[in-house]
């Protein structure tokens, strides 16, 4: 059964950092892409990144270019989500997603149950 | 990466049908055969309906149906329940290898 489990979500001032970690199990966690989402309050789904089962050529919104920084350890089965600069825009529920084994796809039907990141002063 | 565009709000009554429309480019929606909806209660994680514009994932009822043409792909719901009032969005691949989605559609089976 696929399980993924969102964690380090918190309450932190505009400007700092945050690394999210999300655990993985019950599927071959180095043959699949995974997706970060994040939605903030009320408001509805925004992709955030995206890195293919390699771990090679990662890809981002524009609103996180730059600041965000996707990555995995497949030996851990552990995918994260480093957030630099941090602004009150991106005060969202994060969810961890597993990808098809294509890509292209988009996200599969395994979503973790999402950790909360507030920004405020 | 501008959001796809959804109507904010359907509604229908008890097993009529409805259909959400998903409106983005030629870099996008028309450009690949890879659109997804996904249906989202509240305070829940999404839930995948529909993958590559109109395949089912085992155990999606066969009354949510996808279809593209052009930039536009639309997801139908026949015979609506009251347990299908929720948010619905879809989501596509872009030429960017980034993914968008929607702003969301709210479903009020009436």
């Amino acid at each position: 059964q696929v399980h993924l489990v969102e964690s380090g979500g918190g309450v932190v001032q505009p400007g700092q950092s945050l690394r999210l970690s999300c655990a993985a199990s019950g599927f071959t966690f180095s043959y699949y892409a995974m997706h970060w989402v994040r939605q903030a309050p009320g408001k509805g789904l925004e992709w955030v990144a995206v890195i293919p089962y390699d771990g090679s050529t990662k890809y981002y919104a524009d609103s996180v270019k730059g600041r965000f920084s996707i990555s995995r350890d497949n030996p851990k089965n552990t995918l994260y989500l480093q957030m630099n600069s941090l602004t009150p825009e991106d005060t969202a529920v994060y969810y961890c997603a597993r990808g098809h084994l294509s890509m292209l796809r988009g996200v599969d039907a395994y979503w973790g149950q999402g950790t909360l990141v507030t920004v405020s002063s | 990466q501008s959001a796809l565009t959804q109507p904010a709000s359907v509604s229908g009554s008890p097993g009529q049908s409805i259909t959400i429309s998903c409106t983005g480019t030629s870099s996008d929606v028309g450009g690949y055969n890879y659109v997804s909806w996904y249906q989202q209660h509240p305070g829940k994680a999404p839930k995948l309906m529909i993958y590559d514009v109109s395949i089912r994932p085992s155990g999606v009822s066969n009354r949510f149906s996808g279809s593209k043409s052009g930039n536009t792909a639309s997801l139908t719901i026949s015979g609506l329940q009251a347990e299908d009032e929720s948010d619905y969005y879809c989501s596509a691949y872009t030429s960017g290898s980034t993914i968008v989605f929607g702003g969301g559609t709210k479903l009020t089976v009436l």
